[in-house]
């Protein structure tokens, strides 16, 4: 299996900070990876897929980037709504694993 | 909007058959292009992808879970279905079910709410 490093685990920061969270995949996966953003005792919400094609009715604060084994998501002014944790997934190879997650604290 | 919610007992006994299943609202499970997964999440922890159907009944499963796991649909009754075998303590999770998107059947895109399901005598 394709292994998913998030980085950093957890992470605090204040409302309107920019901040960027870290993905790596153990070998290549060409931009086959998706951004989750999830909020306590709720499922899942796609953000990012493709790594950089932002999900209909996400907020454009909100942006990935990278290929090959980097991966990154921006948020570009924190919202209080944006507390939460987030988590990395890859689609390249069709035994799909996801990153172990970073939680996003307000501090 | 595709709405998607999870069933089945909350509470399994050690070396039991968890049997879940997920009833599809909003839009029909035979859509061409869609196809249907099941992805479960200890507490506290990451998620793990189980498998995925398409309405014709074709399945791809997780090379780790594929011994235990049997994933079914019922298109007459918008509902698709997942069976793990001889369960233990370490299949207590939240079991959700979601649909692909119509670009990739592994871009997640609706979720249904979960269901916690304890693995305990």
């Amino acid at each position: 299996d394709i292994q998913m490093t998030q980085s950093p685990s957890s992470l605090s920061a204040s409302v309107g900070d920019r901040v960027t969270i870290t993905c790596r995949a153990s070998e290549g996966i060409a931009t086959y990876l998706n951004w989750y953003q999830q909020k306590p005792g709720k499922a899942p919400k796609i953000l990012i897929f493709g790594a950089s094609s932002l999900q209909s009715g996400v907020p454009s604060r909100f942006s990935g980037s990278g290929s090959g084994t980097d991966f990154s998501l921006t948020i570009s002014s924190l919202q209080p709504e944006d507390f939460a944790t987030y988590y990395c997934q890859q689609s390249y190879s069709s035994s799909i694993t996801f990153g172990q997650g970073t939680r996003l604290e307000i501090k | 909007q595709v709405q998607l919610q999870e069933s089945g007992p909350r509470l399994v006994k050690p070396s039991q058959t968890l049997s879940l299943s997920c009833t599809v609202s909003g839009g029909s499970i035979s859509s061409a292009g869609h196809y249907w997964s099941w992805i479960r999440q200890h507490p506290g922890k990451g998620l793990e992808w189980f498998g995925y159907i398409y309405h014709s009944g074709n399945t791809f499963y997780n090379p780790s879970l594929k011994s235990r796991l049997t994933i079914s649909v019922d298109t007459s009754k918008n509902q698709f279905y997942l069976s793990l075998s001889s369960v233990t303590a370490a299949d207590t999770a939240v079991y959700y079910c979601a649909r692909g998107s119509s670009r990739s059947w592994s871009i997640f895109e609706f979720w249904g709410q979960g269901i916690l399901v304890t693995v305990s005598s």
